[in-house]
């Protein structure tokens, strides 16, 4: 069975750092272009970051979070991860991994995980 | 901040036909990048629900039905049930510069 589980979520304060983990089973995580979207309380989805499949060293990541996150990948533990830095009161979310089956342009989330909730607050 | 536009609500009877529209613009669905649609039921992670346009994964109901024309796409949903109230989000490509994948505004669909 195609699953994702992401861990890691928690309160922390602005300009503090956290790291979510997001572990794959029933694939092969390396053979698919993964992603990380969020989700702010009451708002719509959007994405965050990628990690392409093979080697994963093209990685991509919206305007609102390039230079504070960097996102990475474990084969051998068939996860990977979001290092969240600087971290602003914006950032809270509900956060989710998914998979593109599709691998890249045009491609599209299937499945996606249960969300880990990351709280930015002082 | 979403790239593509959504009504932000629609309702209907029971048995009733409603569509959501999902409008871009020429550098994303208008630049014949396929659009994919996404349920989310209350308290829930989002469900794929159509993808490349036309096509229902294994699962879903063939009353929900996806189109593409121009810049803008289109999801519809036939003979409306109480367990379609939910939450609906259309997505494309954006570009490698910045917003690889973009999102609808989202569509709350209601059952009356």
């Amino acid at each position: 069975q195609v699953q994702l589980m992401e861990s890691g979520g928690g309160l922390v304060k602005p300009g503090g750092s956290l790291r979510l983990s997001c572990a794959a089973s029933g694939f092969t995580l390396s053979d698919y272009y993964m992603s990380w979207l969020r989700q702010a309380p009451g708002k719509g989805l959007e994405w965050v970051s990628l990690i392409s499949s093979g080697p994963g060293t093209y990685t991509n990541y919206a305007d609102s979070v390039k230079g504070r996150f960097t996102i990475s990948r474990d084969n051998a533990k068939n996860s990977f991860y979001l290092q969240m830095n600087s971290l602003r009161v914006e950032d809270t979310a509900l956060y989710y991994c998914a998979r593109d089956p599709a691998n890249g342009v045009g491609g599209w989330f299937d499945p996606w995980g249960q969300g880990t909730l990351v709280t930015v607050s002082s | 901040q979403s790239v593509l536009t959504q009504p932000p609500s629609v309702s209907g009877a029971p048995g009733q036909r409603v569509t959501i529209s999902c409008a871009g613009s020429s550098s994303n669905i208008g630049a014949n990048y396929d659009v994919h649609w996404y349920q989310q039921l209350p308290g829930t992670a989002p469900k794929l629900l159509i993808y490349s346009n036309t096509n229902r994964p294994s699962g879903v109901p063939d009353r929900f039905s996806g189109s593409k024309s121009g810049t803008s796409a289109s999801l519809a949903i036939s003979g409306l049930q109480p367990e379609d109230e939910a939450d609906y989000y259309c997505q494309s490509y954006g570009s490698s510069l910045g917003g690889f994948y973009v999102f609808g505004t989202g569509t709350k669909v209601t059952v009356l």
